[in-house]
């Protein structure tokens, strides 16, 4: 398994400005994931980050609104722009396991937005 | 309907009785993937069960797999309180490295 570390545990944070919420994991990992998590709501997954190249977004999710950035094997932000009250929400990072966890994606504690 | 959807969406049940989940999915999957989370943490890693296996047990955890049918579900015997959370499956594609999340069970166990 992997252990991942998340920053800021949570925010609230105004209208109008951005947060970046960081990712640190314990082991060099090729592709990280950032989902989010509405209130009483599941996981959707917003986009997939590689190192050295482009996150790919999900469907309804554009890099302006959610930039990511993946400068090393072991590390990602992501930043939630121009935030608006439907920001609100938990975010969370994964990594897929290795070895004999290959296929099992890991998860950070999260981070809790709020935007008021 | 979305891929991995769970039911009952809730259950409460007394401490040291059972609890049982379940979760469709529509499409050829590589694996089906259950998760716990505690009053909006993270998510915690219960188990991996493969396409080709058909059950696997883990602790006090009990999961199938048909891919019939394409369903699984999730057994918790003799609940505790600590057991009280959101339980969610996750399903990866047969090609593909994605999750796709249900919609979750929240179980809620008395003393």
């Amino acid at each position: 398994s992997a252990v991942i570390s998340q920053k800021p545990s949570r925010d609230i944070c105004q209208r109008g400005t951005s947060l970046t919420i960081q990712c640190q994991v314990d082991s060099q990992v090729t592709m990280m994931f950032w989902y989010r998590q509405q209130p009483g709501q599941s996981l959707t997954l917003i986009a997939t980050a590689n190192q050295g190249s482009e996150a790919t977004y999900e469907s309804g999710f554009v890099i302006d609104k959610f930039p990511i950035s993946r400068p090393n094997l072991t590390f990602s932000t992501l930043t939630v722009s121009n935030m608006s009250p439907e920001d609100s929400s938990i975010y969370l990072c994964s990594v897929e396991g290795t070895g004999g966890s290959y296929n099992e994606q890991f998860f950070g504690p999260g981070t809790r937005l709020t935007v008021l | 309907s979305q891929q991995g959807e769970e039911d009952p969406q809730a259950l409460s049940i007394q401490e040291g009785e059972n609890a049982t989940m379940n979760c469709s999915y529509k499409t050829s999957i590589n694996n089906l993937q259950w998760y716990r989370q505690n009053s909006g943490r993270g998510l915690v890693h219960l188990i991996l069960i493969r396409s080709n296996e058909r059950e696997k047990h883990s602790g006090r955890l009990r999961v199938t797999l048909d891919t019939s049918k394409k369903s699984s579900s999730l057994l918790i015997t003799a609940s505790r309180a600590a057991d009280t959370a959101s339980y969610f499956c996750a399903t990866l594609k047969a090609a593909g490295n994605k999750l796709t999340f249900g919609g979750g069970t929240r179980v809620l166990v008395k003393p």
